[in-house]
């Protein structure tokens, strides 16, 4: 089965860092741009990053620019985002999703993890 | 940017009702226009993509309609698994967007 399994989450203080990191499986990883999507307690969704299958293309969200990065390996088939500088509006759970190239050249989050919790406490 | 916005926020209906959801974008985005089921606890789950296009394995009591700036998703007869939150999304460009949901409820 194609999946995503995302790890890495937990509780920090404010200031702080954290790597999540998603783990994919059962399709060609290193074919598909990824990812990530936030949902903080209560709220919508809301795009984080994006990276294009070789890393070449990156992009954030106003939020997070300049204090999230996001990665990945694709010899080991992984997509990370080191986030840093941690504020309590960070709190949320965070999904890694695939991006697909549909035949008509639009592009659709067809594959998600379960999703891995952030909390920005003291 | 570009805004997405939904209507309505939230809706109650019965089972084996007609349900459309709208969602308009600050600009023409095509149609670069996924929708999206969330269960409560459960990641989204992706229904339509390319605005019109029904993913593999999703029933077809769902469908999609729209280019350029407005789009609808209908369910044509309610069943208990529709009750959860929907949203819509757009990949038209960076940032990429999502709609700020629409929770059905059961009446």
């Amino acid at each position: 089965e194609v999946q995503l399994v995302e790890s890495g989450g937990g509780l920090v203080k404010p200031g702080g860092s954290l790597r999540l990191s998603c783990a994919a499986s059962k399709f060609t990883f290193s074919s598909y741009s990824m990812n990530w999507v936030r949902q903080a307690p209560g709220k919508g969704l809301e795009w984080v990053s994006s990276i294009s299958t070789s890393s070449g293309y990156i992009y954030y969200g106003d939020s997070v620019k300049g204090r999230f990065t996001i990665s990945r390996d694709n010899s080991k088939n992984s997509l990370y985002l080191q986030m840093n500088s941690l504020r309590a509006e960070d709190t949320a759970v965070y999904y890694c999703a695939r991006e697909r190239v549909t035949v008509s050249g639009t592009k659709v989050f067809d594959i998600w993890g379960q999703g891995t919790k952030v909390t920005v406490s003291s | 940017d570009i805004q997405m916005t939904q209507s309505p926020s939230s809706l109650s209906a019965s089972v084996g009702d007609r349900v459309t959801i709208t969602c308009r974008a600050s600009q023409s985005i095509s149609t670069f226009l996924n929708w999206y089921r969330q269960k409560p606890g459960k990641a989204p789950e992706v229904l339509i993509f390319s605005a019109s296009s029904l993913q593999s394995g999703v029933p077809s009591r769902f469908s999609g309609t729209g280019s350029g700036t407005d789009f609808t998703l209908t369910i044509s007869s309610l069943q208990p698994e529709d009750f959860a939150t929907y949203y819509c999304h757009q990949t038209y460009d960076t940032p990429y967007s999502f709609g700020q949901g629409t929770k059905l409820g059961i009446k």
